[in-house]
C-alpha cells in the first residue's frame, strides 16, 4: 500500500470549512483514497473515499487531484463534534488498512 | 452506529491469563479484520478472516490467535497475556468482495495488570 503523508495537527474555527490535505506520491492506479477519523477512543469512523473523480456524501467532500497524488476532506462547515484524528488511506480494498499517525484536527469555538 | 459490535467493552485481568474477545460483523459481512491499538504503536492491523477462513496476516503474535465461526462472527484469543497486550482492539468488517469499505466496532479496551 502506498504511504500517505498528513500534517500532525490543524486548527479550524466552528463554522469554518476545515480542509485537511494528504499526499500520496507513489499511490497505484487501483488504489483508492479512503478516509477515517477517530474522535477519542472510539472505533475509526468511515467518511468518505475515492478513486480519481471529486466524491460529497453528508459528511464530507473529498477533492483528488488530476495526477492523483494528492488529496483534500472538506469538512464544509466543521462543528465541536469533529474534533478529532483523521486518517488518510490508501488501499485496494477488500485487504488490511494502513494507518498512519493522521491529522489531529482542532475545532475552537 | 456501524453495525459492528464488539463485546466486552472493558476487560481487566493480570498477567499470564487468557482472554476472549468477541465481534460481531454488520448482517452480510464476510470478511473481519482485527487491529490493535496501543499508545506506542497506533493502529496495527492483526489478522484478517473471510467467510471463517484466514485470509491475511499481519504482525499478530503467536500467543494471540483467532477464527471465524459459521455464523460469521469472530473470537480474538490472547494469551500468556504481558503488560505490552494493554489496548484497545478493535474489528471492523466488510462485504468481503473488491472495494468494501471496513466499517469498525466500538472497541474492547484491555487492562493488563
Amino acid at each position: 500500500d502506498a504511504k500517505t503523508t498528513q500534517p500532525p495537527s490543524m486548527d479550524c474555527a466552528e463554522g469554518r470549512a476545515a480542509n485537511l490535505p494528504c499526499n500520496h506520491s507513489t499511490i497505484s492506479g487501483n488504489e483508492y483514497v479512503y478516509w477515517y477519523r477517530q474522535i477519542h477512543s472510539q472505533g475509526p469512523q468511515y467518511i468518505i473515499h475515492g478513486l480519481k473523480n471529486n466524491e460529497t456524501n453528508e459528511m464530507a467532500s473529498l477533492i483528488i487531484t488530476e495526477d492523483r497524488k494528492s488529496s483534500t476532506l472538506i469538512l464544509p462547515h466543521a462543528t465541536l463534534r469533529d474534533t478529532a484524528v483523521y486518517y488518510c488511506i490508501v488501499t485496494r480494498g477488500a485487504q488490511k488498512l494502513v494507518f498512519g499517525q493522521g491529522t489531529r484536527l482542532t475545532i475552537n469555538p | 452506529d456501524s453495525g459492528v459490535t464488539q463485546t466486552p467493552k472493558h476487560l481487566i485481568t493480570a498477567t499470564g491469563q487468557r482472554v476472549t474477545l468477541r465481534c460481531s460483523p454488520r448482517s452480510g459481512d464476510l470478511s473481519v479484520y482485527w487491529y490493535q491499538q496501543s499508545l506506542d504503536q497506533g493502529l496495527q492491523f492483526l489478522i484478517q478472516y473471510y467467510n471463517g477462513e484466514e485470509r491475511a496476516k499481519g504482525n499478530i503474535l503467536e500467543r494471540f490467535s483467532a477464527q471465524q465461526f459459521p455464523d460469521l462472527h469472530s473470537e480474538l484469543n490472547l494469551s500468556s497475556l504481558e503488560l505490552g497486550d494493554s489496548a484497545l482492539y478493535f474489528c471492523a468488517s466488510s462485504g468481503g468482495t473488491y472495494q468494501e469499505t471496513q466499517y469498525f466496532g466500538p472497541g474492547t479496551r484491555l487492562l493488563v495488570l
